[in-house]
């Protein structure tokens, strides 16, 4: 079975300051890897994804993350966050052969002026 | 990317009452629709996947009874939750996608936060 894990419940951060958040996920083959962000009153929306190819995976607004197959890691990167990326952010896990994603328990980001 | 909207965006019920919960793609056919729930500061869970115009597919541990899902068309999928009770109280979120592997993307809802006194 597939799972993840977002070891950082809340993630405060100065505007300006870079951003990382951290993902580990949990399956036998190739996953397919997912970020997603939610915004209060707004569904949630996708910052990327990796299939496969380029491990460096690059998204919308200024996010890009990285997988490492060696950590079963997809961790998250921002350079300098804007105040506009407070919101909670979601990893996801799926597989070619479902269509199900399984998600990780979300880090909530501030951002301080 | 394609829009789906969620009606209500929030609803009050008394114990013991149904609730009706609509998804809709409104720019694309969703042939699949997902529905998730997600309790404060915890993960998104799949309750069910419908396909339209055949059952839905129900998770471990989820009522089927309970939840009723029906997905009429290619744009509406409902969620009926029938004799709410307090421990119904969630945020339900729905999502809709065009394929039928996470290499197709699937797009959310804003969801509907439920309390049921």
């Amino acid at each position: 079975a597939q799972s993840v894990t977002q070891p950082d419940i809340h993630i405060t951060v100065s505007e300006g300051a870079s951003l990382e958040l951290r993902c580990n996920y949990s399956y036998g083959a190739t996953p397919y890897l997912f970020w997603y962000v939610q915004s209060p009153g707004q569904g949630l929306q996708l910052l990327l994804k990796y299939f496969s190819g380029d491990t460096l995976v690059q998204g919308i607004k200024g996010f890009e993350a990285e997988f490492k197959r060696s950590q079963s890691s997809f961790n998250l990167r921002k350079p300098s966050v804007h105040w506009s990326d407070a919101a909670e952010y979601f990893c996801a896990v799926g597989s070619p052969n479902d269509y199900k994603l399984s998600f990780g328990a979300g880090t909530t980001v501030t951002v301080r002026a | 990317g394609a829009v789906v909207s969620q009606h209500p965006s929030r609803v009050i019920c008394k114990s013991g009452t149904s609730v009706k919960i609509e998804c809709r793609s409104l720019d694309f056919q969703a042939t699949t629709m997902f529905w998730y729930r997600q309790f404060p500061k915890q993960s998104l869970m799949l309750m069910a996947t419908s396909n339209e115009g055949s059952k839905a597919t129900y998770e471990q541990g989820v009522e089927k009874d309970k939840f009723l899902i029906n997905h009429a068309s290619l744009t509406l999928s409902t969620l009926t939750v029938t004799s709410a009770h307090p421990e119904d109280s969630s945020f339900y979120i729905c999502s809709a996608t065009s394929g039928l592997s996470s290499y197709n993307e699937q797009f959310f809802g804003p969801g509907t936060r439920l309390t049921v006194l």
